[in-house]
């Protein structure tokens, strides 16, 4: 069975810094293309990063550029998002997503003072 | 504001055969695969079709999706009132170099 298991949410302050995991399991890590996805509070989804399958390919959504950085260990089967300078608009749901299809539960980043 | 514009709202009754739309544009659905998410409240989406019309495993045969040109469509047929959520579409946009979903339509079920 396919899992993919996020943690390292939390409340932080404006200007601080959050590092969110995702842990893989039920499928062959290293063979996927991995996403970000956030959803703010009653808001629709949004896109925030992608890292290729072999982790030379990555993109970012503008409003993280800069700030945030993703990155994967094939060998752990784990995602990574280093999210640095949170904003109160980065507040939201955020979920690791393998290729198209598989979603994790999602972990709550919550960004106040 | 999204990339791809999907209406904010929908309804049906039991039985009927309801569609939404996903317009974007030659950069995003005009030149790739479209997707569908079915989100129920508090959980996390789920995909319901790939490649622009193909269903996963599971998934029933009353959604269906199609593409023309630089929009797409999700239609659900025999509607029923465990169908009532939260759909997205959602693709890759060339110019943009990510990935893009429409703001979602919320399906009402009467």
């Amino acid at each position: 069975e396919v899992q993919l298991v996020e943690s390292g949410g939390g409340l932080v302050q404006p200007g601080g810094s959050l590092r969110l995991s995702c842990a893989a399991s039920g499928f062959t890590f290293s063979s996927y293309e991995m996403n970000w996805v956030r959803q703010a509070p009653g808001k629709g989804l949004e896109w925030v990063s992608y890292i290729s399958s072999g982790g030379s390919s990555i993109h970012y959504a503008d409003s993280v550029k800069g700030r945030f950085t993703i990155s994967r260990d094939n060998a752990k089967n784990s995602l990574y998002l280093q999210m640095n300078s949170l904003r109160a608009e980065d507040t939201a749901v955020y979920y690791c997503a393998a290729a198209w299809g598989y979603w994790g539960q999602g972990t709550l980043v919550t960004v106040s003072s | 504001q999204s990339v791809l514009t999907q209406p904010p709202s929908a309804s049906g009754t039991p039985g009927q055969r309801v569609t939404m739309s996903c317009s974007g544009s030659s950069s995003n659905i005009g030149s790739n695969y479209v997707y569908w998410y079915q989100q129920l409240p508090g959980t996390a989406p789920k995909l319901l079709i790939y490649r622009n019309n193909q269903r996963p495993s599971g998934v029933p045969d009353r959604f269906s999706g199609s593409k023309s040109g630089t929009s797409a469509s999700l239609a659900i047929s025999g509607l029923r009132s465990e169908d009532e959520a939260d759909y997205y579409c959602a693709t890759w946009d060339d110019s943009l170099s990510g990935r893009v979903f429409g703001g979602g339509t919320k399906l009402t079920v009467l």
